[in-house]
């Protein structure tokens, strides 16, 4: 099956702890990105890689990190999580810079 | 900067009319690409259509297809012979064809009801 995967589906953790999402891409795209959507639905891109290197890295936190392995995986790493980072983050992957395929998004909660 | 704006929240429509959703957007490119997506109440976003700047025509795909109106700065999506199966959050978004690597800006999205 090619599509885009994320893991975990949900999770729930404490202000102050530490999460990692994981996102995987079988459509062989070379670009890569991670998009935040707020409880009001709106989407707002957060890093972008294009074949391993970081080619877009909006104003986010420092306490947020991306991390691709390869050009097919773009993990998103989260150190001492604060409850404005509550929100479903959405993985997706296209060809360079043409339409976007987006995986099912994770969705964080911090209490 | 890059920004994308649509101002309608919400639309309720018939089933099997033809409905119109509205985006405008601002880029200092002379070059860029403007795409609609859906995101259905399960949350997934699927691509729907996508029209290039340097293109005169109008894309149309399936019962989807954009009303590209480049002096106003405006391309709108328009859904024929609506079904209940798309009511929807649509969104607009758009990439500058610049070096500003592959950013995609967002609409904040128009919720579309679709009534039997």
């Amino acid at each position: 099956e090619t599509a885009v995967f994320q893991t975990p589906n949900y999770h729930v953790t404490q202000v102050g702890n530490e999460v990692s999402f994981n996102c995987k891409q079988t459509l062989g795209h070379d670009t890569m990105y991670w998009y935040k959507q707020d409880s009001k639905k709106l989407l707002k891109i957060m890093f972008s890689y294009n074949n391993k290197q970081l080619i877009v890295n909006e104003t986010v936190p420092r306490r947020f990190s991306p991390q691709s392995s390869d050009k097919a995986h773009l993990n998103l790493r989260i150190k001492s999580v604060e409850p404005e980072d509550s929100a479903v983050y959405l993985c997706a992957s296209s060809y360079l810079g043409d339409e976007q395929y987006f995986g099912p998004g994770t969705r964080l909660t911090v209490l | 900067a890059q920004k994308v704006t649509q101002t309608q929240t919400s639309i309720s429509v018939m089933e099997k009319t033809t409905v119109t959703m509205d985006c405008v957007y601002e880029t200092q490119d002379s070059s860029y690409f403007l795409f609609w997506y859906k995101q259905t109440a399960s949350g997934e976003i699927v691509f729907l259509i996508r029209q290039d700047s340097y293109k005169k025509e109008n894309a149309t795909v399936g019962h989807y297809s954009l009303n590209f109106q480049k002096p106003k700065s405006s391309i709108g999506l328009i859904i024929t012979a609506t079904q209940i199966e798309d009511s929807a959050v649509y969104f607009c978004a758009m990439r500058e064809g610049g070096t500003g690597g592959y950013k995609v800006v967002f609409g904040s999205g128009t919720r579309l009801l679709v009534s039997p």
